[in-house]
């Protein structure tokens, strides 16, 4: 099967600083990576979807001057979450769909669990 | 609009019985994709199955099964001889847009010893 990495796995941060988290596809090409982000015993929110080689598609409501998306390579997206703050504590989920055809799923990662402090 | 509904927040289920739980969908595309997948407490999504809106038949793999009843836009996930490791969140996801899946709200399964 497909498998996607996400390093860090957790991270613990002071306010005001910037995290990066790393997604990497490990045996396959993504056309398209997904950001999500969820909160406890709710469903997974969309914040944007990456293509590589060109600018994130950011969902209504998130602001991408704070969560900045980078897709530099086929196997490699990073969500950088600056000024992080409290608010910004959540569990971040990554995937990665091999191509953009309807009948194809998106493979996770294992997601990163970020606290603020 | 598109809207995934998935309206049992909780579902209990004996070991080794079957289970149905529920997926709504809405959509006025025709061309469009069905999936479940569960996400366990470790926190990972895995995908389960996979419906698409043309198939002729009901998807299976292996315990998984989807009742796909197109006229309803229902796509329920059955899941047969329950264990122990079924115990889990489930979320209902579609793929209308290549750069979008739109999930239901999630139902959690406990399984009973």
């Amino acid at each position: 099967g497909a498998v996607v990495s996400q390093h860090p796995s957790w991270v613990i941060c002071k306010s005001g600083t910037s995290v990066k988290i790393e997604c990497r596809s490990l045996d396959f090409q993504a056309t398209t990576m997904f950001w999500y982000r969820q909160f406890p015993k709710q469903s997974l929110m969309l914040m944007a979807t990456s293509n590589e080689g060109s600018k994130a598609t950011y969902e209504q409501g998130v602001e991408k001057d704070k969560f900045l998306i980078n897709h530099a390579s086929l196997t490699l997206s990073t969500l950088t979450v600056t000024s992080a703050h409290p608010e910004d504590s959540s569990f971040y989920i990554c995937s990665a769909a091999r191509d953009r055809g309807l009948q194809e799923t998106q493979y996770f990662g294992p997601g990163t669990r970020l606290l603020v402090l | 609009a598109q809207k995934i509904t998935q309206t049992q927040p909780g579902m209990f289920v004996q070991e080794k019985e079957a289970v149905t739980l529920d997926c709504t969908y809405d959509t006025s595309d025709p061309s469009y994709g069905l999936f479940w997948y569960k996400q366990p407490s470790s926190g990972e999504m895995i995908f389960l199955i996979y419906q698409g809106s043309y198939d002729q038949q009901n998807a299976t793999e292996g315990r998984y099964s989807l009742n796909f009843q197109k006229a309803r836009k229902s796509a329920n996930l059955v899941i047969s001889a329950s264990q122990l490791g079924d115990s889990a969140m489930y979320f209902c996801a579609m793929r209308v847009d290549f750069n979008k899946f739109y999930f239901g709200s999630g139902t959690k399964l406990n399984v009973k010893p």
